[in-house]
């Protein structure tokens, strides 16, 4: 089974409330990401996980926080939603976080804050 | 520097009509790539992988990609579309790290329309 499943699948939230994004995998892959994909754009990594080592991009770094209670699920937890947060909110897993294995990607969480 | 360029953001065909999405990369080593493929609505999918040997790989529907050094490229091609390949593509690059952790290079995508 590859599945990544998160939940949920739309939410909407009110500007400076805060946001929380759940993703599990049972493949017991080590690493797992959060990305952020707006309409004719790549995907964005914010932020993975590899084991219980959390990696935050730069640019990013203070507007996202996760955790990873156990090695099947991952949050990803914004403290205050602003307009410029409504996007895709991709979840995905590899075996490992060194780019030699592909990663699978969850159905996404469509976020719009109003 | 690491990039991935795919020259078309937008491609039109027709059902029943061969393929190709072009996509160029910048590595000085010998890179892994994927295809990523997202359908209207839902999330990002493999397609395909090349790591090393044959140049020309297979992957589900259909859809085969041919690696080139030589030319830094990884087109993917399929020989008969349906309306149901509708869907942005995504080329991707992994510059694996072993030991460490890497990042994907993300193409902008190439939004394929086939028409009935």
């Amino acid at each position: 089974d590859t599945t990544v499943k998160q939940n949920p699948r739309y939410k909407l939230a009110r500007v400076g409330k805060p946001v929380n994004l759940i993703c599990s995998q049972t493949m017991n892959h080590d690493t797992m990401y959060w990305y952020q994909k707006k309409p004719n754009q790549a995907p964005k990594l914010l932020l993975f996980y590899y084991d219980k080592i959390l990696n935050r991009e730069a640019d990013t770094f203070e507007k996202f926080q996760s955790s990873r209670p156990n090695n099947s699920f991952c949050s990803l937890y914004i403290g205050s939603a602003g307009l410029e947060y409504s996007a895709m909110y991709l979840c995905a897993s590899s075996r490992d976080g060194t780019g030699v294995y592909e990663q699978y990607f969850g159905p996404g969480t469509r976020l719009t804050v109003l | 520097a690491q990039s991935v360029t795919q020259p078309d953001a937008r491609v039109t065909v027709s059902e029943g009509a061969s393929l190709q999405l072009r996509c160029k990369y910048s590595y000085s080593g010998t890179p892994y790539l994927f295809w990523y493929v997202q359908y209207p609505r839902q999330g990002l999918q493999l397609l395909l992988k090349y790591y090393s040997g044959d140049p020309v790989v297979q992957g589900v529907n259909g859809f085969e990609a041919e690696f080139s050094k030589s030319n830094s490229s990884f087109h993917l091609r399929k020989a008969s579309v349906h309306w149901s390949d509708s869907a942005v593509y995504f080329c991707v690059l992994s510059a694996p790290n072993v030991g460490d952790n890497s990042k994907l290079i993300w193409g902008l995508g190439t939004s394929l329309v086939v028409n009935p």
